[in-house]
C-alpha cells in the first residue's frame, strides 16, 4: 500500500537553531513531494515541491527540502528557526500514476515547537 | 488561503440533520476537492471534480454528497448517513498545466462541523 510516514509527532527546537521535519514515502515509482504548513484552525498553506532537478528545493519563508531517492526521503529543513514556525507540517505524496487525477496521499502530520 | 472560501467557519449540527458546506474559488481552477481532518491524522480524501458536472469518490465518501454546478463552486453536504461528521472539512483546488497534469493543490481556510 502507498503511504507517507511522518515518524516525530512533535520536534521540539530552540528559537535560532536548525531544524529538520522527517518525511519518508513508500510509492511506487516517482512521485511528487509536497510540504504544507497548518497554523491552529486555518488551511494548509503550501511550502514547496519537489518535481525533478535538483535534490535540494527551497521554498517559502527560509524552508528548504532535500529529496533523497535511495531513502525515499523529504526532508523539510531551515537553517534558523522561529517563534513564529510553530504549527502543524504535512508532507504528501503524488503518485507518478495516480489513478488519472491528482490524488495527494497526507502524512499524519508533524508538530513542531519552536522555543524562545 | 489565497483565492478559494469556505463557509461557514464553524457550523453545529443537531443528529438527524443534513447540513452543506460551501467552497468557492475564484482561481480559474478546473479541479477542486474535499478533505476531512482529524486530530492525529492526515487528510482523507472525501470527493474531488476535475471538472464541471463530474465528479468521483474519494477514500471515504459514504455519508457525503457534493455537486459541481459550476467551475468556481464545489459544495460538500454532510447527510445523516455519516455516523461521525465531528471533524475540520478542508476545500482545495488545482490546475492543469501542460507535462505536470495537475499542479499544486491549495486549500480554504476550512469548516469546523461538531455534530450536537
Amino acid at each position: 500500500a502507498q503511504s507517507v510516514a511522518q515518524p516525530e509527532d512533535q520536534v521540539n527546537v530552540a528559537e535560532g537553531n536548525p531544524l529538520t521535519v522527517k518525511c519518508t514515502y513508500s510509492v511506487s515509482g516517482n512521485p511528487y513531494l509536497f510540504w504544507y504548513v497548518q497554523y491552529p484552525n486555518r488551511g494548509l498553506q503550501f511550502l514547496l515541491k519537489y518535481i525533478t532537478g535538483d535534490n535540494l528545493v527551497k521554498g517559502s519563508y527560509g524552508f528548504e527540502a532535500e529529496f533523497n531517492k535511495s531513502q525515499t526521503s523529504f526532508h523539510l529543513k531551515k537553517p534558523s528557526a522561529l517563534v513564529s514556525d510553530s504549527a502543524l507540517y504535512f508532507c504528501a505524496v503524488r503518485p507518478l500514476f495516480s489513478g488519472g487525477y491528482n490524488k495527494l496521499i497526507f502524512g499524519a502530520g508533524t508538530r513542531l515547537a519552536v522555543h524562545p | 488561503d489565497g483565492g478559494i472560501t469556505q463557509s461557514p467557519k464553524y457550523l453545529f449540527r443537531k443528529e438527524g440533520q443534513n447540513v452543506t458546506l460551501s467552497c468557492e474559488q475564484n482561481l480559474n481552477h478546473d479541479a477542486m476537492y474535499w478533505y476531512r481532518q482529524d486530530p492525529g491524522q492526515g487528510l482523507r480524501l472525501i470527493y474531488y471534480s476535475q471538472i464541471v458536472n463530474d465528479f468521483q469518490k474519494g477514500d471515504i465518501a459514504e455519508g457525503y454528497s457534493v455537486s459541481r454546478e459550476k467551475k468556481e463552486s464545489f459544495p460538500l453536504t454532510v447527510t445523516s448517513a455519516q455516523k461521525n461528521p465531528t471533524a475540520f472539512y478542508l476545500c482545495a483546488s488545482s490546475s492543469r498545466t501542460s507535462g505536470d497534469g495537475y499542479d499544486t493543490q491549495y486549500f480554504g481556510p476550512g469548516t469546523r462541523l461538531t455534530v450536537l
